[in-house]
């Protein structure tokens, strides 16, 4: 059963435009959202996050939106960068679980010139 | 500050070796994970630990243990390999905040 859906395997976006990653979940207690990127032969890095009191993070070119009511989260890329080409997962936690994360399958972003 | 250190890189063993994979974190985390990545999967957790001398199951634990004997140090184990455990191994740590913070991976093979 997957918990975490992210349903886009692959996304091509010109350099400048938007990226929109999504994301949907189906554990109502999962109440932490994070975005990670991840290049060729290294491991995950952490992006970005947003707690479900909130509907909204923002940092610099990267803002995630939640929708609580839908199980719903995106990842928003403003603008795009050829640097931005890697694989995106998304990942969900909830309180009292030892932080522990649930990952969905990851959409590889290209960014073109 | 190295982060969170992956020992060895790349593994190519026979059905029924065993293996041990080792993480290392100079963060002085308390929480330590090891997740699988296979394709179209996303990162699966095997096995994860709280605190030195602590551990639990995660996702997909058979066919593997682990050990936290020192705090800075995660093992993981594998006492009879088989084919369905070619993967990509990353483990993870963290103080205790939701991001965790990953290792490298070790590319295993097992023919």
């Amino acid at each position: 059963d997957q918990q975490v859906k992210q349903n886009s395997p692959s996304l091509s976006v010109q350099e400048g435009r938007i990226s929109i990653l999504n994301c949907d979940y189906t554990n109502s207690m999962f109440d932490y959202f994070l975005w990670y990127k991840k290049y060729p032969a290294e491991g995950p890095t952490f992006l970005i996050s947003i707690s479900s009191i909130k509907d909204k993070n923002e940092d610099g070119r990267f803002t995630v939106f939640l929708n609580k009511s839908a199980k719903h989260l995106s990842l928003h890329i403003v603008p795009s960068q050829p640097g931005d080409s890697a694989v995106y997962f998304c990942a969900a936690s909830s309180t009292g679980t030892a932080s522990k994360l649930t990952f969905g399958t990851g959409t590889r972003l290209q960014v073109t010139l | 500050n190295a982060g969170v250190t992956q020992t060895p890189k790349f593994r190519v063993l026979k059905t029924g070796q065993s293996m041990t994979l080792l993480c290392a974190q100079d963060m002085n985390h308390e929480y330590m994970y090891w997740y699988r990545q296979d394709p179209g999967m996303g990162l699966r957790l095997i096995h994860y630990s709280v605190g030195e001398g602590t551990t639990a199951k995660g996702e997909v634990p058979d066919g593997y243990n682990v050990s936290r004997l020192k705090k800075q140090n995660f093992l993981l184990g594998l006492e009879s390999a088989a084919p369905s455990q070619t993967s990509v191994y990353f483990c993870a740590s963290t103080g205790g905040r939701v991001e965790q913070y990953f290792g490298p991976g070790t590319r295993l093979t097992v023919t």
